[in-house]
């Protein structure tokens, strides 16, 4: 079976673009998060949805947006870009609601400059 | 808000025990969970401990005292391949605290 799957892999945006990132769980996984991993630090979570409602929010300015659709599949929003944006974007599913056992997709490389 | 400490750095030969504590103080606990990330890749599971005590898996074991905040990951006959940092993330139900992560260096 295919594990999370994330594009793209790589991404360089400029300050003040929007980006959007995509993710797709292991079939059969209802919950998706989101997390952030700037270098030399520990992934910082950034949103779960499970079943389409959004579950929980870290502690992120309203710049990022997230949705789940019907198929389960998740996107990650972005507005006005800054520098400190730069980061690699980890998205993780799991087969419940709880985080117990979250899988990570490859990540995506976001670049701003 | 949470509070995650581990060692920033680690190195250790072939062959050898490496011990790589955490402690945390969490808004909310249900867990702690323990991940591998290499270089440039996503991380990877390792552990989950629920109950206090030690869970042992191959050449991995997780320690949990949940009272006293503390947990570590026990890695055992050191080969090259576990150079890699290593995340100790408690959780709250929905969400995983990652610490900063600890780079094991595994020298010949």
């Amino acid at each position: 079976d295919a594990g999370v799957t994330q594009s793209p892999t790589h991404l360089i945006k400029t300050r003040g673009q929007q980006v959007t990132l995509r993710c797709s769980p292991i079939s059969g996984h209802k919950s998706v998060s989101w997390y952030q991993q700037v270098l030399g630090q520990g992934p910082q979570f950034i949103f779960q949805y499970y079943e389409k409602e959004e579950r929980g929010r870290g502690n992120f300015p309203d710049r990022f947006s997230a949705r789940q659709f019907p198929n389960y599949s998740s996107e990650l929003n972005v507005n006005a870009l800054l520098l400190g944006d730069s980061a690699l974007y980890l998205c993780a599913s799991s087969s419940l609601g709880k985080s117990y056992e979250q899988y990570f997709g490859p990540g995506t490389r976001l670049t701003v400059t | 808000g949470q509070n995650i400490d581990q060692p920033t750095e680690m190195t250790a030969t072939e062959g050898a025990i490496v011990q790589i504590n955490c402690t945390y103080q969490t808004s909310g606990f249900n867990g702690l969970f323990w991940y591998q990330q290499h270089a440039g890749e996503a991380p990877t599971f390792l552990s989950y401990n629920v109950l206090d005590g030690l869970e042992e898996k191959g050449r991995f074991s997780s320690f949990l005292s949940r009272s006293k905040g503390y947990s570590y990951l026990l890695l055992k006959e050191l080969q090259m391949k576990d150079s890699a940092s290593y995340l100790c993330a408690p959780t709250n139900d929905y969400k995983l605290s990652f610490g900063a992560g600890t780079t094991v260096t595994v020298r010949a």
